[in-house]
């Protein structure tokens, strides 16, 4: 069966410090893998997908960037965080069948 | 475009009592529909989908769903409530036509469930 990891679970950083938030996936190949990220208000922004190694698609410009090294890889980062970075980020994937799968999260404060 | 709408942003029903969550939605073809529910500092939990074929999907822990095509709706509905159901449910859309590398979903902002003993 297929699990989708995340790490760190949470994480305090300062204003203007980098950061770099990974998620891996077992028992598929070739997923397809999102990032999203959700606000104290609940809603779902989809930040970053890709849909092969190397091949990132960015939905909202902003100094978050994504990279994919491995099949089953997907690092979130930023070289400066902000205060409006704070969030619940979510990784997820989906293969063949049409519904995604989210991993268990990671709660980045920025102070 | 492709878009969701839940207008509700609670629901209050009590244990025992039928459920109904709303979910109506908005593509240029014909939709894939899915439920998601979050419990607190969670990812989400997938429920239920529709593709195609029957208009009423059952998926995970006693849940199911109308697919209305004419009312563009996708209703969560569950007989008789439980506390454990409390939680944050998320409607998602896709539109089936969309191109190779249209992957995304997008999501409703969410219905806070709230079951009362």
């Amino acid at each position: 069966s297929q699990t989708i990891h995340q790490w760190p679970a949470t994480l305090v950083q300062p204003v203007g410090s980098p950061l770099s938030l990974e998620c891996t996936v077992e028992g598929t190949s070739n997923p397809n893998l999102y990032w999203y990220r959700q606000a104290a208000g609940r809603g779902l922004q989809l930040l970053f997908y890709s849909v092969g190694i190397g091949q990132i698609s960015s939905e909202v410009p902003q100094n978050l960037s994504a990279s994919r090294p491995q099949d089953r890889q997907f690092i979130l980062s930023s070289k400066k965080l902000l205060l409006s970075d704070s969030g619940f980020y979510l990784c997820a994937w989906s293969g063949r069948m049409y519904e995604q799968y989210f991993g268990p999260g990671t709660r980045l404060t920025v102070t | 475009a492709q878009s969701v709408a839940q207008p509700e942003d609670q629901v209050n029903v009590a244990e025992g009592n039928p459920l109904t969550v709303k979910c109506t939605y908005s593509v240029s073809g014909n939709p894939y529909l899915f439920w998601y529910v979050q419990y607190p500092n969670r990812g989400l939990q997938f429920l239920l989908k529709y593709i195609t074929g029957d208009n009423l999907v059952k998926g995970s822990y006693g849940f199911e769903a109308e697919f209305n095509k004419s009312q563009t709706s996708f209703h969560l509905k569950k007989p008789s409530a439980l506390v454990s159901d409390s939680a944050l449910y998320f409607c998602a859309v896709r539109d089936a036509t969309s191109g190779a590398g249209s992957y995304q979903l997008t999501f409703g902002k969410g219905t806070k469930l709230s079951v009362i003993p």
